[in-house]
């Protein structure tokens, strides 16, 4: 079955680590996007790439960072440098212009 | 810069019947995309509805069905017949045409079903 998997559903981190964050979709889609959902925020956008080897900062970038060497993964890294990095993420790719998007089931991030 | 405002934070509704989900947008295009996606406590991110901005049709979907205004730059959702099983986050999201766009979304309205 075609679809987007993210990996761990539960994620624990130390003050000062960094982690990164899995997202992988086997739907061929050239475009993939990291949100972050906070309660009262709704989804707010931290990275995207529409092509391999290509990735824009969205709203919230500082702290984070992204690679895209294949088309079918897209990782998160969260870095000591967030300042607030316990929250809800999600991934998402989407086919084309005017397509809606797929989501994976989220990583809950804590920093304990 | 586009935005979408859901102005209920929070809504409640008897089992059975029938309610009504606001958002407003603000953008320049004339060419765009609505979405309405739901959240139940899965949190597994589901698509609703999703209206074109060129067509006047309002998009239906079974129970679903919005009213989209295009020049007062609104898009409701109505849920007919509301059931125990749509209690969850429900969020309005735009898209532009463009192929380098992003989704960008409201900050949702939370749907509780009273049985």
């Amino acid at each position: 079955d075609g679809g987007i998997t993210q990996s761990p559903k539960y994620l624990f981190r130390k003050e000062g680590q960094n982690v990164t964050l899995s997202c992988e979709q086997n739907l061929n889609h050239d475009a993939m996007y990291w949100y972050r959902q906070d309660p009262g925020q709704g989804l707010r956008l931290i990275y995207y790439s529409q092509i391999v080897n290509d990735f824009q900062k969205g709203d919230i970038a500082e702290g984070y960072s992204v690679s895209r060497e294949k088309k079918e993964s897209f990782p998160l890294t969260v870095t000591s440098a967030q300042k607030n990095p316990t929250a809800f993420y999600l991934c998402a790719s989407m086919e084309g212009p005017g397509t809606e998007a797929f989501f994976g089931q989220g990583t809950r991030l804590t920093v304990v | 810069a586009q935005t979408v405002t859901q102005s209920q934070p929070e809504m409640s509704v008897q089992e059975a019947e029938t309610v009504t989900l606001s958002c407003t947008y603000d953008t320049s295009e004339s060419d765009y995309y609505l979405f309405w996606y739901k959240q139940p406590p899965s949190r597994q991110m589901i698509l609703v509805i999703r209206q074109e901005a060129y067509k006047q049709q309002n998009a239906t979907e079974n129970r679903f069905s919005v009213n989209f205004q295009k020049a007062a730059k609104s898009f409701s959702l109505k849920i007919s017949d509301s059931q125990l099983g749509d209690a969850a986050m429900y969020f309005c999201a735009y898209r532009s045409w463009n192929r380098d766009d992003k989704i960008i979304f409201g900050k949702g309205t939370r749907l509780h079903i009273l049985p």
